[in-house]
């Protein structure tokens, strides 16, 4: 159980296209999903937690009209690249969090290169 | 902010060593969860500890919730090559976010 996909699992885009990242929740359903950025051998940096219904919030220093994020239902959240520039390659992470508990379930990624 | 600290950031032993990274904060968490991370993978939940002083143990790793919940540790006991890896501990508070330790990258050599 606490299966949660993401699509796809990289993309190359050229820059100042606009790039979508589909989260899915497969087996439960997630009121919270969470945003991450990863660079190489590092940690898990936050960029937005995504409600479902409501606007997502975004932590300090990620510009929320480059990284648009739609949380459209309980099992599926979207995070959109706009006018994708190579400093944005990276690798993006999703995770949901039942409701009540404090476990998140992560996404297993995805790679994207900005050319 | 809250931060938590995560010690060694990297580690290199042989097969059949045994490991602890830590993991520290001021901050009291209402529990306290542990992943790894293999590359170009998502992060892949290992356990979640709640109780001050809880231990849990899954296989060869053991895993212990301070008392006053604010550190815990991870103990790997005779590592092999697949337990390579980034290990991430995260804490959480009630309703919020999650604070994320910087890692511990972990190399098993055979």
């Amino acid at each position: 159980g606490a299966v949660v996909s993401q699509h796809p699992s990289w993309v190359i885009c050229k820059s100042g296209t606009s790039v979508k990242i589909e989260c899915r929740s497969l087996d439960f359903q997630a009121t919270t999903m969470f945003w991450y950025r990863q660079f190489p051998k590092q940690s898990l940096m936050l960029m937005a937690t995504s409600n479902e219904g409501s606007k997502a919030t975004y932590e300090q220093g990620v510009e929320k009209d480059k990284f648009l994020i739609n949380h459209a239902s309980l099992t599926l959240s979207t995070l959109t690249v706009t006018s994708a520039h190579p400093e944005d390659s990276s690798f993006y992470i999703c995770s949901a969090r039942l409701q009540g508990l404090d476990e998140q379930y992560f996404g297993p990624g995805t790679r994207l290169t900005v050319t | 902010t809250q931060l938590l600290e995560q010690s060694p950031q990297f580690l290199s032993i042989q097969e059949g060593e045994n490991l602890t990274v830590y993991c520290n904060s001021s901050s009291v968490f209402s529990s306290l969860q542990w992943y790894r991370q293999e590359p170009g993978e998502g992060p892949v939940l290992l356990v979640t500890v709640v109780t001050g002083g809880e231990v849990k143990k899954l296989k060869r790793l053991t895993f212990q919730f301070g008392d006053a919940r604010k550190d815990s540790s991870l103990h790997i006991t005779a590592a092999q090559p697949g337990d390579t890896g980034l290990y991430l501990c995260a804490g959480a508070r009630i309703g919020g976010k999650s604070t994320f330790g910087d890692g511990t990258t972990l190399t098993v050599k055979p």
